[in-house]
């Protein structure tokens, strides 16, 4: 199955700033059929990107995706307080679905 | 509002079995591929199952493999994952996910999730 590495594991940023969440696959994701989620506690886990670099229903432009093949990035262009949260990939090109560990955008 | 509720949080013996529920609310559960897929404590998310939006095909994890069964009532709105033979490493959080409509099966929405716990 495709493992999905991502980094850092832990992110420390202040409010305002830009985040930048690295997601890479074991094996090239032909279709880039990749997904990010944000989870924050007690809360069910929320779609922000798929396909690799399309914004979800509802999730702001501070928000972005990017990559291809087999390395793909998350981007928030300026940290809000909502967004202190972990976050993980997911690949869906090749069967089973697989996830990241997750990163933790904590503040500084 | 559009969500979905699981339950039958439970402890369970090794061997046992137990029923989950997922209910579906503000869309129409018959129009959508769904899963589960479940973290253990201390470990990454892991896809259990999924099932067709009319029911007729079904996939499993190896891990799960004839011992779980998905299944859905969509005239209830309601998703089902069926655990039998439960194992110490069936311990997890179960949550329920639907399938965007594409292209690809991505999770458009997730359930709060629901603790299994598996031990004598």
């Amino acid at each position: 199955e495709t493992v999905l590495t991502q980094s850092p594991g832990t992110l420390s940023l202040s409010p305002g700033e830009r985040a930048t969440l690295s997601c890479r696959a074991s094996q090239s994701l032909g279709r880039n059929y990749l997904a990010w989620y944000r989870r924050k506690p007690g809360q069910a886990p929320r779609l922000l990107i798929y396909g690799a670099s399309n914004r979800a229903t509802g999730i702001p432009d501070r928000f972005s995706g990017s990559g291809s093949g087999t390395d793909f990035t998350l981007t928030i262009r300026r940290l809000e307080p909502e967004d202190f949260a972990v976050y993980f990939c997911q690949q869906y090109d090749n069967p089973p679905p697989t996830f990241g560990q997750g990163t933790k955008v904590e503040i500084k | 509002e559009v969500q979905l509720v699981e339950s039958g949080e439970d402890l369970v013996q090794p061997g046992g079995s137990l029923r989950l529920s997922c209910a579906a609310s503000g869309f129409i559960l018959s129009s959508y591929i769904m899963e589960w897929v479940r973290q253990a404590p201390g470990k990454g998310l892991e896809y259990v199952s999924a099932i067709t939006s009319n029911g007729d095909n079904t996939y499993y994890a190896d891990s799960v493999k004839g011992r779980f069964t998905i299944s859905r009532d969509n005239s209830k709105n309601i998703l089902y994952l069926h655990m039998g033979s439960l194992r110490a490493e069936d311990t997890a959080v179960y949550y329920c996910v639907r399938v965007g409509m594409g292209p690809g099966w991505y999770f458009d929405l997730w359930g709060r999730g629901t603790l299994v716990t598996v031990s004598s």
